[in-house]
């Protein structure tokens, strides 16, 4: 059972146009939420994270939106960028310090 | 401040063969972590270290696959007989202490495993 959907495999977006990736989860005892970005041939990078005690946060052009009745998170970058064209995963996690539940990724193109 | 190694980077072997993966974390870092990432999935996590110890090794399929810590600091993962749906790419990620807020993974460019 995959308790974290990413249901958008792909996206492409103009040039200085917001990109929203989205997110769904299923359990409810996920607390803490990430979004990692991942560059072809290199390791996941962490980008942004947001607790479940919040519903929102930011840091420069990227936004974390969670909304827990709905169980969905999205992440907003604005303005897009060709760098930002990568696949994005979310992750999920219940509790503090137990194991990341990914996502299947969601690849961003951004066009010049 | 260097990042988490991993060697080799990539792998080709036959099914039934066996293979190892090393990983020399971020300095300091105590939390250690093997995913497998199969093409078109995000990655999944096979086991994690606190130190020496294993937290969490609860998707490890322990019939073909083992993972070491043994000082605490560099981990192997070892797979014998390989199948065929082994075939993915290996992550190791690590974080100064349990996953969580404040205490971020990093990940390591990973070795992609082709088992023919």
């Amino acid at each position: 059972d995959q308790q974290v959907k990413q249901n958008s495999p792909s996206l492409s977006v103009q040039e200085g146009r917001i990109s929203i990736l989205n997110c769904d989860y299923t359990n409810s005892m996920f607390d803490y939420f990430l979004w990692y970005k991942k560059y072809p041939a290199e390791g996941p990078t962490f980008l942004i994270s947001i607790s479940s005690i919040k519903d929102k946060n930011e840091d420069g052009r990227f936004t974390v939106f969670l909304n827990k009745s709905a169980k969905h998170l999205s992440l907003h970058i604005v303005p897009s960028q060709p760098g930002d064209s990568a696949v994005y995963f979310c992750a999920a996690s219940a509790m503090a310090g137990n194991m990341l539940t990914f996502g299947g990724g969601t690849r961003l193109m951004v066009k010049p | 401040e260097a990042g988490v190694a991993q060697s080799p980077r990539y792998k080709i072997i036959e099914k039934r063969q066996s293979v190892a993966f090393w990983c020399n974390p971020i300095s300091g870092h105590a939390t250690l972590y093997w995913y497998q990432q199969i093409l078109g999935q995000g990655p999944k996590l096979l086991i994690q270290f606190q130190n020496n110890g294993v937290v969490d090794d609860s998707q490890l399929p322990k019939d073909r696959f083992s993972a070491e810590r043994l000082k605490g600091v560099d981990s192997t993962l070892k797979i014998q007989p390989a199948k065929l749906e082994d075939s993915a790419v290996y992550l190791c990620a690590s974080s100064f202490g349990l996953a969580g807020i404040g205490y971020e993974q990093y990940f390591g460019p990973g070795t992609r495993l082709t088992v023919t």
